[in-house]
């Protein structure tokens, strides 16, 4: 089964920072590009990062481009988003995805069932 | 911000059909191929539709998608009760060199 299991998120005061894991099982992990989504408490989706299978492609959303960092280790089926100078509005729920397709014409399948970040002191 | 706008709510009874829209520009759903995803209750988002109308295994063929323009629209025929949900278009724009979500459309059976 295709699987995708986040973990790292928690409580972490503005300012601070966090580093969010997703292990991948089911499939051949290095084959794939994966990305970030999140989803502020209420509201809908936000988009955050891709990364291509080999780690030579990385694209962010302006909204964290410069704090988000996002990587991935092959050898131990992980994707990781490392995230610094956290604000209040970073509080979410942050989805790992799969991504199908082409670089633009791509879609997400499957979802991580999601870790919750708060910022708040 | 989102650069896909969707109605944020649409209704229907049990057997109907409700239509969902979700409007872009050329950078975006003018260019580029249009996903569907759906979000029940509590749970994480699942791939609806994709590449503008086709279904992954386990999608009832009641769930549809079109594109026009830089225009895209979700159809759901025969409603059912387990069709509640948040439904939210997607694609990439060639502008913002990202990956773009609509607002989101909350689906109510009435």
């Amino acid at each position: 089964e295709v699987q995708l299991v986040e973990s790292g998120g928690g409580l972490v005061q503005p300012g601070g920072s966090l580093r969010l894991s997703c292990a991948a099982s089911g499939f051949t992990f290095s084959s794939y590009s994966m990305n970030w989504v999140r989803q502020a408490p209420g509201k809908g989706l936000e988009w955050l990062s891709y990364i291509s299978s080999s780690s030579k492609t990385l694209y962010y959303a302006d909204s964290v481009k410069g704090r988000f960092t996002i990587s991935r280790d092959n050898a131990k089926n992980s994707l990781y988003l490392q995230m610094t100078s956290l604000r209040a509005e970073d509080t979410a729920v942050y989805y790992c995805a799969r991504d199908l397709g082409g670089v633009v014409t791509n879609w997400f399948d499957p979802w991580g069932q999601g870790t919750l970040v708060t910022v708040s002191s | 911000q989102s650069v896909l706008t969707q109605p944020p709510s649409a209704s229907g009874t049990p057997g109907q059909r409700v239509t969902i829209s979700c409007s872009g520009s050329t950078s975006n759903i003018g260019s580029n191929s249009v996903n569907w995803y759906q979000q029940l209750p509590g749970t994480a988002p699942k791939l609806l539709i994709y590449t503008f109308n086709q279904r992954p295994s386990g999608v009832p063929d009641r769930f549809s998608g079109s594109t026009s323009g830089t225009s895209a629209s979700l159809a759901i025929d025969g409603l059912q009760s387990d069709d509640e949900a948040d439904y939210y278009c997607a694609t990439w724009d060639d502008s913002l060199n990202g990956y773009v979500f609509g607002t989101g459309t909350k689906v109510t059976v009435l």
